[in-house]
């Protein structure tokens, strides 16, 4: 079983409706997960971290975590057709030493 | 201005060659990292390293080594370059917390074309 889980895609949405992306991950113990946008021949970026279960808001961007069912997604409202890139989800390992990374989700936002 | 910095951004190399892949980070952060992605392909790690003198190893055997002599700069080298390790290569730099993992700050990336 891979560490860290995500439906390729491509997941496909109209401008301006909700985009759910998910990710589910196998060690039970893991505690800091991230989201990461990588667009086409560029390097990963940023856009939001979890801690804790529950949701976390920045902007556009909701973060979800469930620790119990090891499950973390990620709600972009609003979607953008600059939104139209690969998300990343990546997980610490108990041991924490480095992150392990999803294959990602490929989103299209079509205008 | 506070960033991560690879070079080069692009490098074809014949086969055998030995080569060197800088990285190089002014945010002071103590861990610092280096991942393979192919095309469509998840990202995985290669090296890692948690400060000055310390490296590892990671989930990938690229037949590579890494230096960290200096916090800022933590250098790849292939010895001899193979068609096999054609990739994109990506370093990362994160800080250490009390108790807290942080996530990776990544730099642009080096295009490796090994022919």
């Amino acid at each position: 079983q891979k560490e860290v889980e995500q439906n390729s895609g491509p997941l496909s949405v109209p401008e301006g409706a909700i985009a759910s992306l998910n990710c589910t991950y196998s060690d039970r113990v893991s505690q800091s997960f991230f989201w990461y946008r990588q667009y086409s021949g560029k390097s990963p970026e940023l856009i939001m971290s979890i801690y804790s279960n529950g949701d976390k808001e920045d902007g556009r961007f909701t973060a979800q975590l469930n620790k119990a069912s090891q499950y973390v997604s990620l709600l972009i409202r609003d979607s953008q057709p600059s939104d139209s890139a690969t998300y990343l989800c990546a997980v610490y390992s108990n041991s924490g030493y480095a992150l392990n990374f999803g294959k990602g989700t490929s989103l299209l936002v079509t205008p | 201005e506070a960033d991560i910095y690879q070079t080069p951004r692009y490098l074809v190399i014949g086969t055998g060659k030995k080569i060197t892949l800088e990285c190089s980070q002014t945010m002071g952060h103590d861990k610092m990292y280096w991942y393979q992605q192919d095309p469509g392909m998840e990202l995985h790690l290669i090296h890692y390293s948690y400060g000055v003198n310390s490296t590892e190893k990671g989930d990938l055997s690229s037949e590579s080594t890494v230096s960290r002599i200096r916090t800022e700069h933590f250098p790849l080298t292939l010895e001899s370059a193979r068609p096999s390790h054609t990739s994109q290569y990506l370093c990362a730099s994160s800080a250490k917390g009390a108790g807290v993992n942080y996530g990776y700050t990544f730099g642009s990336g080096t295009r490796l074309t090994v022919v």
